[in-house]
C-alpha cells in the first residue's frame, strides 16, 4: 500500500530565506507526485507535479520539487520565502492508471516570519 | 468562472440531522472525488465517481451516499449526522489519471 511521510509539522522561517519542505512515499509500483498549498480556510490548490520525464520540476510561485527515485523522496524548495507563502503544504502520490486516488501526508505549516 | 464550486460553504446543523452537499465542475473531467479533511488537516479519500461509475469506496460509514447525476455533478448526502462527521469536505476533479482540482470546501459542523 502507498503511505506519504512528512517528517515536519511545522517549519518556522524568516522572509527571504530558502526553504525545503521533506515528503518521502513508499509504494511498490511508480508512483504520480504532487505537492499542493492550502491557504488558511481555503481549498486545495496545486503547486506542482512529477508524472514522468525530468525529475526536477518546477511550479507556482518560485517552488521547485525533485524526484528521487532511490530514495523515495520529493521534496519541495524555494529559494527565497515570502510572507505570502505562510500556509499548509501537503505532499501526495497517486498510482497511475488506477483508481487515481489521492494519498495525502500529515502536511507541513510554512510559517515565514518578518 | 469557478472551476470546482461547492454549496454550501459552511453548514452547521443537529446530530440525527440528514444533510447534503453539492459539488459541481465546469472542467469536463471524467471523474470526480470526495475527500474529508478532519481537524488535524488530514485528507483522506472517501469516494471516487468515473463517468457517474463508482470506482472508489473506502471504509466509510454507510450513512454517506455519493450521488452523480453527470459527469459534471457528485453530491453528498450524509443521513443521521454524528458529532464525528464534523469535518471540511472537498469535492475535487481530474481527468483519467492527471491532478486533480479542488473545489473551496464545505466545513460541516455538527451540534
Amino acid at each position: 500500500a502507498q503511505s506519504v511521510t512528512q517528517l515536519d509539522s511545522q517549519v518556522p522561517v524568516f522572509e527571504e530565506a530558502p526553504v525545503e519542505l521533506r515528503c518521502n512515499y513508499s509504494s511498490s509500483v511508480s508512483v504520480y507526485l504532487f505537492w499542493y498549498v492550502q491557504y488558511p480556510n481555503q481549498g486545495l490548490q496545486l503547486l506542482l507535479k512529477y508524472l514522468s520525464g525530468s525529475t526536477l520540476v518546477k511550479g507556482i510561485n518560485g517552488f521547485e520539487a525533485e524526484f528521487n527515485k532511490s530514495q523515495t523522496s520529493f521534496h519541495l524548495r524555494k529559494p527565497s520565502v515570502h510572507i505570502s507563502d505562510t500556509a499548509e503544504y501537503f505532499c501526495a502520490v497517486s498510482e497511475p492508471g488506477a483508481t487515481n486516488k489521492l494519498i495525502f501526508g500529515t502536511g507541513t505549516l510554512l510559517a515565514v516570519q518578518p | 468562472d469557478t472551476a470546482v464550486s461547492q454549496t454550501p460553504k459552511y453548514l452547521v446543523t443537529q446530530m440525527g440531522n440528514d444533510k447534503s452537499i453539492k459539488c459541481e465542475q465546469n472542467l469536463g473531467h471524467d471523474t470526480m472525488y470526495w475527500y474529508k479533511q478532519d481537524s488535524k488537516k488530514f485528507l483522506k479519500i472517501m469516494f471516487s465517481y468515473n463517468n457517474k461509475e463508482l470506482i472508489i469506496n473506502e471504509t466509510v460509514p454507510n450513512r454517506f451516499s455519493p450521488k452523480s447525476p453527470d459527469k459534471a455533478h457528485l453530491n453528498l448526502h450524509i443521513n443521521s449526522l454524528e458529532l464525528g462527521d464534523s469535518a471540511v469536505y472537498f469535492c475535487a476533479s481530474s481527468r483519467e489519471s492527471y491532478e486533480q482540482y479542488f473545489g473551496p470546501g464545505t466545513r460541516l459542523t455538527v451540534t
